[in-house]
């Protein structure tokens, strides 16, 4: 079975500063890795995947994450956030065949101004 | 760009009543699954369904819950004597083959 640890449950930041949201996963199988955005009282918007290929992967609204198996990490990053960037993220994982994922607790990003 | 598309999207029911959360995959999709989201919580997987069956459930995919597609377009979650503690959002998604799931916007269920 798969998990995901997402540690900081609440991550404030003043705009136009970087931001790392943290996730680590545990796996005894290949995965996929995924981050989602929630913005309040709405669904699960898809920011970004990892299938397989280069580790860094680029996805909407400026953010990016890098795979790192060694480190079983997949940590989403945005070099400059803006207030429409608050909102809640999550880390997930499915097996290598996108069934049943896993999702995080939840990082809340509250960005300031 | 197909989406799913869930309703109702905000329903309100009393303890005991049945309810039927309806979603429409993406339609080319063959994987349908269903998750909620209690306030405040993580999102967790209840059931995954293909080929007409399901294929896999959680341990909160009890005997009040069941799944259907009564037709080519729409998969139902029917939940059929609500408890207070089924307040929460759910979540339908649908893949492809070997793909990334969508998710539909949710359908925030409360249960009075």
């Amino acid at each position: 079975a798969q998990s995901v640890t997402q540690l900081d449950s609440q991550v404030p930041v003043f705009e136009e500063a970087p931001v790392e949201l943290r996730c680590n996963y545990s796996s005894s199988v290949s995965v996929y890795l995924f981050w989602y955005v929630q913005y309040p009282n709405q669904g699960l918007q898809l920011l970004l995947k990892y299938l397989s290929g280069s580790t860094l992967v680029k996805g909407i609204n400026g953010f990016e994450a890098e795979f790192n198996k060694s480190q079983t990490s997949f940590h989403l990053r945005k070099p400059s956030v803006h207030i429409s960037d608050t909102a809640e993220y999550f880390c997930a994982v499915s097996d290598d065949r996108g069934n049943k994922f896993y999702f995080g607790s939840g990082t809340k990003l509250n960005v300031k101004p | 760009e197909p989406e799913v598309t869930q309703t109702p999207s905000h329903q309100v029911t009393q303890m005991g009543q049945e309810v039927i959360l309806r979603c429409v995959p993406i339609s080319n999709h063959l994987y349908f699954y269903w998750y909620r989201q209690i306030l405040g919580q993580k999102v967790e997987f209840l059931v995954s369904f293909y080929n007409n069956e399901i294929s896999e459930k959680s341990e909160i995919f009890d005997d009040q819950f069941s799944v259907e597609r009564p037709d080519g377009s729409n998969f139902t979650l029917k939940i059929r004597s609500t408890k207070l503690e089924d307040s929460a959002m759910y979540f339908c998604a649908s893949k492809a083959v070997q793909e990334t799931q969508y998710f539909g916007p949710g359908t925030r269920l409360l249960v009075l």
